[in-house]
């Protein structure tokens, strides 16, 4: 199957440090890879898309990374705070027009 | 722009009963998604509209049934409500002209089934 994965632990880092969260894809090569942040009790809201011939996108604090050889995607918090505190969703797409989530990945951001 | 706008926000049901959740977007936008996410599940697709008068099964579509009112309006109807579809559901949307394309999330409706 066409999966993808993140680490389900909790990342507890402290504020000003960099946060690092795993995407990890099998079995295919996805043209782009998407990345969104969910709120408790919200909806999940776009922050970044990198396309599969882009090595890295950058955001403000943020920056993905996406490795085709070892079918990965990294998400860098820089100089994270704690409003940062949230989960993070890595997204595939498939099919026509659909994006596949993986389970996210929670981030505590301790002041 | 209200973007993605879901009604109700929280809802309890019985077993066996019915309802209707409720999605509209502001936005124009072509395509339009209803999906559920459960601790340790994800969020998983129920169902998908690709444009105004076309719906598609997602990965999990057991249990509801949806319509694509217009383009503004995407309903999910359960019919026979089960403590299986306790859950949190979604309403997105995106363009679907453009591509690739984010998509944009609604409040969510938290459902209980008893």
């Amino acid at each position: 199957s066409q999966k993808i994965e993140q680490n389900s632990e909790a990342l507890n880092i402290q504020e000003g440090k960099t946060a690092t969260l795993t995407c990890n894809y099998t079995n295919y090569s996805p043209a782009y890879l998407q990345w969104y942040r969910q709120d408790p009790g919200r909806g999940p809201v776009f922050l970044l898309l990198i396309r599969e011939n882009e090595k890295e996108k950058r955001k403000e604090r943020l920056k993905v990374t996406f490795d085709t050889t070892l079918k990965q995607s990294l998400f860098h918090i820089t100089a994270s705070q704690p409003a940062d505190s949230a989960t993070y969703l890595c997204a595939r797409p498939y099919g026509n027009n659909r994006l596949a989530f993986g389970k996210g990945n929670q981030v505590v951001v301790i002041p | 722009n209200a973007g993605v706008t879901q009604t109700p926000k929280f809802q309890v049901l019985k077993t066996g009963q019915s309802m209707t959740l409720q999605c509209a977007q502001d936005m124009n936008h072509n395509s339009m998604y209803w999906y559920r996410q459960d601790p340790g599940m994800g969020l998983r697709l129920i169902y998908y509209s690709a444009s105004e008068g076309t719906t598609d099964k997602g990965e999990v579509p057991n249990g509801y049934n949806v319509s694509r009112l217009n383009k503004r309006e995407f309903s999910l109807r359960l019919e026979s409500a089960a403590p299986s579809q306790t859950s949190v559901y979604f309403c997105a949307s995106s363009d679907g002209t453009v591509y690739p394309n984010e998509q944009f999330f609604g409040p969510g409706t938290r459902l209980t089934v008893l």
